[in-house]
């Protein structure tokens, strides 16, 4: 079993929809959970960065860990084609990070 | 402070042939690590300084590859007498020392070994 599952998608949806990214993880100790924007051929791009168990809002984008379940979520609201991009999810204890296969996600005009 | 800033952006070599990759981190910031990206897979760790000391390198680096970070500043990652299976983005991120900060990464260096 890997440390950090991710469905690698690829997942399309139309302009405007709800999308529902998501990560399982088998190591209770990580601690510090983030959501990794990938457009092709960049370098990640940090969107969201959390720490406890409950949502973190940030615009269109929210954030969800529950730590009793080991599962992690992004959801984007009123998705946008610019959205389109590789979403990366990111565990981290100390100096360890550990990231997910990462999901191709495609906003259809 | 533009952010992490990696040089050169792509890289074609020969087998055989030894590369050196560089790192330039958010200013301020103690921590480097680099990562290692191939095509439908996430970053996976190479190793991670704290400030200029090497503190942890993963399995995944074997011999052929050697990290240094001199003055705690920028940092180099060479790949001796690469193989083709060394073909990937080799990413840099930086974070704070204090504290369990969230990491930025650099754009990144596309290897590509023919």
């Amino acid at each position: 079993q890997k440390e950090v599952e991710q469905d690698p998608g690829p997942l399309s949806v139309p302009e405007g929809a709800i999308v529902s990214l998501n990560c399982t993880y088998s190591n209770s100790a990580f601690q510090y959970f983030m959501w990794y924007r990938q457009y092709s051929r960049k370098g990640p791009e940090l969107l969201m960065y959390t720490y406890s168990s409950g949502n973190k809002e940030d615009g269109r984008f929210t954030a969800q860990v529950d730590k009793s379940s080991k599962y992690i979520s992004l959801f984007i609201r009123d998705s946008q084609p610019s959205d389109s991009a590789t979403y990366l999810c990111a565990l981290k204890l100390n100096n360890d990070m550990r990231f997910g296969a990462g999901t191709r996600l495609t906003v259809k005009p | 402070d533009t952010g992490v800033s990696q040089d050169p952006r792509h890289k074609i070599t020969k087998r055989g042939q030894n590369v050196t990759f560089r790192c330039d981190p958010i200013s301020e910031h103690n921590r480097l690590y680099w990562y290692r990206q191939t095509l439908g897979q996430g970053p996976e760790f190479l190793t991670y300084f704290q400030n200029e000391a090497q503190l942890e390198k993963s399995r995944l680096l074997s011999d052929r590859f050697s990290a240094e970070r001199p003055k705690g500043s920028f940092s180099t990652l060479e790949i001796q007498r690469t193989e083709q299976g060394d073909s990937a983005m080799y990413l840099c991120a930086s974070s704070f020392l204090q504290g369990n900060t969230e990491a930025f990464f650099g754009q990144g260096t596309r290897l590509t070994v023919v």
